[in-house]
């Protein structure tokens, strides 16, 4: 069974310092991992996703993960925060050769950037 | 202009009340999905349809129904066996070329309430 943990319910951080989101993933196999941010009432938007090559991704809005094998993790970072990125933020994965089976989403990391 | 249309934004249902959420998209994607969201319990999946005429149960399938009539479209029912159906509800769809390394567009929500 594919699942995902974010630990954090909420992460609170200054505008201008480095912010991280942690996600955690079990799966069998190798991951597809995604990170998606929600901001109120709105649908989901694509940050950026991990599937072969390179352990640290590029993303949207200069947002970057790092991918983690041996610790199955895959933490979203950002050098420098900014008030207009806070947002509901969250983790998805799934298997490789899983048969197109559905994302699993974590429950949710709420970020704000206070100014 | 090409995305996922969810309507209306905003619905309210009487008790004992069918209601159904439309979900249209024109990316020619393949698969298409229903999540509900509710606080602190993230994105749990309601059914997901992959090919017309064809779609499978999800997690929490209880008291909903779905149709795959056209590629283009898939509603979502909530039926009046769904006890506490107040919540958030997003509709996403992928292609599934390739070997499924494609994350989700997602539609703008439409949020249910009970009266």
């Amino acid at each position: 069974a594919q699942s995902v943990a974010q630990p954090e319910d909420q992460v609170n951080v200054a505008e201008g310092n480095p912010l991280t989101v942690k996600c955690t993933y079990s799966v069998s196999g190798n991951p597809y991992l995604f990170w998606y941010v929600q901001y109120p009432n709105r649908g989901l938007q694509f940050l950026l996703k991990y599937i072969t090559g390179d352990n640290l991704v590029k993303g949207s809005y200069g947002f970057e993960a790092e991918f983690n094998k041996s610790q199955t993790s895959f933490h979203l970072k950002k050098p420098s925060a900014l008030v207009s990125d806070s947002a509901l933020y969250f983790c998805a994965v799934r298997a490789l050769n899983s048969g197109n089976t559905p994302l699993v989403f974590g429950k949710g990391t709420r970020l704000s950037v206070i100014a | 202009d090409g995305g996922i249309t969810q309507s209306p934004k905003y619905l309210f249902r009487k008790e004992g009340q069918n209601v159904t959420l439309s979900c249209e998209q024109n990316l020619n994607h393949d698969a298409m999905y229903w999540y509900r969201q509710d606080p602190g319990q993230g994105l749990r999946l309601i059914y997901y349809s992959q090919i017309v005429n064809d779609f499978q149960k999800g997690d929490i399938a209880e008291g909903y129904s779905v149709s795959r009539e056209k590629k283009e479209s898939f509603p979502l029912t909530v039926t009046s066996a769904q006890k506490n159906p107040t919540a958030f509800y997003l509709c996403a769809s992928t292609p599934l070329t390739g070997p499924g390394d494609y994350g989700y567009s997602f539609g703008s929500g439409t949020r249910l309430t009970v009266v």
